[in-house]
């Protein structure tokens, strides 16, 4: 299995300042067919199901607003929230489904200073 | 956009059996691939398998294979996850989860259900 690692496991940042997330996988998720990084992003409030947020590492999901971004390639990927809001308190996911079984990193929980 | 409404909360013993279901409303879900995602009590998301309905193949991650059984009836637009012996180890919520159908196994799940929560306690 390709064991997702993620970093920190939680952070606690100030109102309109910037959260960054890491997940590390321990294989490549990487495509060479299709150079597309088989790596999503999941946002998970409390009594909520999960969310997913970004896709193919970068690409935002409709409807997410614009100050979350996913980036990296290979084996590092990051998730940044630029300016963060009251509403993103929540634990994100990465997800790895390059191959069977996707695997979800630890989660990371998101708070506010 | 197909939406995916599942079963309501159970409190079975140790030893019992069960099934859980996933049914989809306001399109069929024969062109999709279902996936079971569980979430033991404050803890992360684990990915169980995977069935494509109109086949009813399921795939399952080595953690749960022989644990659980996929299931899926394509002529009522169901999936199904189900237990022949329940352990207090299974209490958790479980999500069954979607890709968009025509993007394939290897997708990102952008339709969750809203969860079962099963409770196993003697």
């Amino acid at each position: 299995d390709i064991v997702m690692t993620q970093s920190p496991d939680s952070l606690a940042v100030s109102l309109g300042e910037r959260a960054t997330i890491d997940c590390k996988s321990s294989q490549s998720v990487l495509s060479s067919s299709n150079d597309k990084n088989y790596l999503a992003w999941y946002q998970q409030k409390p009594g909520q199901p999960p969310k997913l947020l970004i896709y193919w590492a970068s690409t935002r999901e409709s409807g997410v607003p614009d100050r979350f971004s996913g980036s990296g390639s290979g084996t590092d990927f990051t998730l940044t929230i630029t300016s963060l809001q009251a509403e993103d308190v929540a634990v994100y996911y990465c997800q790895q489904y390059y191959t069977s079984p996707q695997t979800f990193g630890q989660g990371t929980k998101v708070e506010i200073k | 956009e197909v939406q995916l409404v599942q079963s309501g909360a159970e409190v079975k013993k140790p030893g019992e059996s069960l099934k859980i279901s996933c049914k989809g409303s306001g399109h069929s879900l024969v062109n999709y691939w279902i996936a079971w995602v569980r979430q033991k009590p404050g803890k992360g998301l684990e990915w169980m398998g995977i069935i494509y309905v109109s086949d009813s193949a399921p795939r399952y991650s080595p953690s749960f294979q022989g644990q659980v059984t996929i299931s899926a009836d394509r002529s009522i637009s169901t999936a199904y996850l189900q237990w022949s012996s329940l352990k207090a180890s299974d209490t958790a919520i479980y999500y069954c989860a979607a890709p968009t159908p025509a993007t394939g196994i290897l997708s990102p799940l952008n339709i969750w259900g809203r969860g079962t929560m099963v409770f196993v306690s003697s």
